[in-house]
């Protein structure tokens, strides 16, 4: 059975840091584009970051770009997104998925919230 | 970056069809047969449900089905089923390698 389980989010300030994590289970991580895709409250489906199976290539929506940097360990079978400059609008729930262009494996999310 | 364009709302009765329009540009929708449809329930994580235009996933029923015209993709439910209703994004990979998401529609089972 496949499992995606991300981690890491919370409550931060405006122009502060957060490292998410996403631990895959029941496939062979390293054959698998990886994905961050995220929800804000009410709101829908965006796509954020995606990385190449051997990480040497990444992808990025404009608006985080330069703030985001994805990366993963595959000894770990494990997916990160290192996040700085969060903004208000940066809150959502963020998901962990396999592939790019389609995403068959998804995580239940990890919300991440940016307030003072 | 612009979203892919689709409906806010559709309906149908049980047993009825519908189609769900994804609207695009020939630099994705257009460009690549790699557009995808998800489903997402509330409170739920997104499910895979047509991946490459027409192609449906293990365990997905045939009642499902995708095509694709010019820069327009179509989702199209029949035998509408009462579990069906849900919120339905498009998905399409980019000329910038990105992927565009359409804004969503919510499809109500009346």
């Amino acid at each position: 059975e496949v499992q995606v389980v991300e981690s890491g989010g919370g409550l931060v300030q405006p122009g502060g840091s957060l490292r998410l994590s996403c631990a895959a289970s029941g496939i062979t991580f390293s054959d698998f584009w990886m994905s961050w895709v995220r929800q804000g409250p009410g709101k829908g489906l965006e796509w954020v970051a995606s990385v190449k199976p051997d990480g040497g290539e990444t992808s990025y929506v404009d608006s985080v770009k330069g703030r985001f940097t994805i990366s993963r360990d595959n000894a770990k079978n494990s997916l990160y997104l290192q996040m700085s400059g969060l903004r208000a609008e940066d809150t959502a729930v963020y998901y962990c998925a396999t592939g790019r262009a389609t995403s068959q494996y998804w995580g239940q999310g990890t919300l991440v919230t940016v307030s003072s | 970056q612009s979203a892919l364009t689709q409906p806010a709302s559709v309906s149908g009765s049980p047993g009825q069809s519908i189609t769900i329009s994804c609207t695009g540009t020939s630099s994705d929708v257009g460009g690549y047969n790699y557009v995808s449809w998800y489903q997402q329930h509330p409170g739920k994580a997104p499910k895979l449900m047509i991946f490459e235009v027409t192609n449906r996933p293990s365990g997905i029923p045939d009642r499902f089905s995708g095509s694709k015209s010019g820069n327009m993709a179509s989702l199209t439910i029949s035998g509408l089923q009462a579990e069906d209703e849900a919120d339905y994004y498009c998905s399409s990979y980019t000329s910038s390698s990105t992927v565009f998401f359409g804004g969503g529609t919510k499809l109500t089972v009346l």
